[in-house]
């Protein structure tokens, strides 16, 4: 079955830092650029962070980078969110995603997981 | 960065009636756009991309158009399983940013 399974969220303090991991299956995840994405409890979505398929090009949002880092194994099959320095604002439902069945050259997200909630609070 | 702007923030109409929510950029993305619909507590769905092309299972009802800023989703005849908060986003350039949503509400 194809899909992907976010896990590692949790209650952190401000200043904390967590990672968090996607596991993909039934698909050759090495051929699929990752993105991550969040939504804000009661808000709209933000897109987060991207990783090409081979995990040599990596983007950001404005309001993460120097703080958040994406990386992917493919080894494993697994994605992954390393953020540092969290802040209130970071609280929120962390979505993985990517193409689906679409084709290589399109960013939009068919396929996503069911997200893990980062609560920053102390 | 590339903004997203949708109008509007929410709307309210009956099953049957004909809705269209309309997404702009702050600069032009040619038709680099897709369009999502959100259920409470779950995640997005994808309907349109590339501004008009139906993603595969996505009922002929919805419909995108548009390139360059101006875009709009269409809903012909309203469904109950359609009331929903809508999302557009540009995946033009990065940071692929979302616009605020449009929240469809049953009149």
């Amino acid at each position: 079955e194809v899909q992907l399974l976010e896990s590692g969220g949790g209650l952190v303090q401000p200043g904390g830092s967590l990672r968090l991991s996607c596991a993909a299956s039934g698909f050759t995840f090495s051929s699929y650029a990752m993105s991550w994405v969040r939504q804000a409890p009661g808000k709209g979505l933000e897109w987060v962070s991207a990783i090409s398929g081979s995990g040599g090009s990596t983007y950001y949002a404005d309001s993460v980078k120097g703080r958040f880092t994406i990386s992917r194994d493919n080894s494993k099959n697994t994605l992954y969110l390393q953020m540092n320095s969290l802040r209130a604002e970071d609280t929120a439902v962390y979505y993985c995603a990517t193409r689906g069945n679409l084709l290589p050259r399109y960013w939009y997200f068919d396929l996503w997981g069911r997200g893990t909630l980062v609560t920053v609070s102390s | 960065d590339i903004q997203m702007t949708q109008s509007p923030s929410s709307v309210s109409a009956s099953v049957g009636d004909r809705v269209t929510i309309t997404c702009r950029a702050s600069q032009g993305i040619s038709s680099w756009l897709a369009w999502y619909q959100q259920k409470p507590g779950k995640a997005p769905k994808l309907l349109i991309y590339a501004a008009s092309s139906l993603q595969s299972g996505v009922p002929s009802r919805f419909s995108g158009s548009g390139s360059g800023t101006d875009f709009t989703l269409t809903i012909s005849s309203l469904q109950p399983e359609d009331f929903a908060t809508y999302y557009c986003q540009q995946a033009n350039s990065f940071p692929h940013t979302f616009g605020q949503g449009t929240r469809l509400e049953i009149k």
